[in-house]
């Protein structure tokens, strides 16, 4: 089956600390995403990385910065947190060797909540 | 920003269908209707997709209107289990990134 796995469901950090989120896909794929969900917001893309070490931004990437080291971890990183970083924080991945597919597998869901 | 627009929210009742609406009036040639679901407490679930032709899947059904401004997804025997927020998304066939938007929540009621 394939999995899209995130460090932690829930965490609590305090404003200022560096935060780390967790990323694994055991499906061995090239594209792995960062969003974060609000209610009446939706979801929105904060960074994605179509390959190893490689990089680009979301629509909200302020605040925000990420690392690919390795082609099934993807992590998002909080420099400094601040309360407004409370939210949902979704991965997801997919391949485009799929083609046309397009389909993006989800990680379960991190509840971070700044204090 | 969405180039979609879904109701926000819709009722329907255990076994019957459930036909949801999508209106993606700026639709350009080479862009693609995807459905996702996202059930409560989980990331969200690819469902369909299509481009021009009508499709089917084991999960639902996508209808896509000939002009392609509009689409709507059926749930053909609505259970309890498919209360959910859907996401109609439009992209370009193999696109990294989808724009999600507020999408409509479902409540299939007994």
């Amino acid at each position: 089956d394939v999995k899209v796995t995130q460090s932690s469901r829930y965490l609590v950090k305090r404003t200022g600390e560096k935060v780390f989120l967790e990323c694994v896909q055991d499906m061995d794929h090239e594209n792995m995403f960062w969003y974060r969900q609000d209610p009446g917001l939706g979801l929105r893309l904060i960074y994605f990385s179509y390959d190893v070490k490689m990089k680009e931004k979301g629509d909200i990437p302020e605040g925000y910065s990420v690392s690919r080291e390795k082609k099934e971890r993807f992590s998002l990183i909080l420099e400094s947190a601040s309360t407004n970083q409370t939210s949902m924080y979704l991965c997801a991945s997919s391949s485009p060797g799929t083609g046309l597919y397009n389909e993006q597998f989800f990680g379960p869901g991190t509840r971070l909540t700044v204090l | 920003d969405a180039k979609t627009t879904q109701p926000p929210s819709m009722d329907c009742a255990e076994g019957r269908a459930a036909n949801l609406p999508c209106n993606h009036s700026t639709i350009s040639g080479n862009e693609y209707v995807y459905w996702y679901r996202q059930i409560h407490s989980q990331g969200p679930q690819y469902i369909i997709h299509g481009l021009k032709n009508n499709e089917t899947n084991e999960m639902a059904s996508l209808i896509i209107t000939e002009d392609r401004k509009s689409s709507t997804l059926i749930l053909p025997h609505a259970t309890l289990r498919d209360t959910a927020v859907y996401y109609c998304i439009v992209a370009q066939g193999g696109s990294e990134k989808l724009v999600f938007g507020k999408g409509t929540k479902l409540t299939v009621n007994p």
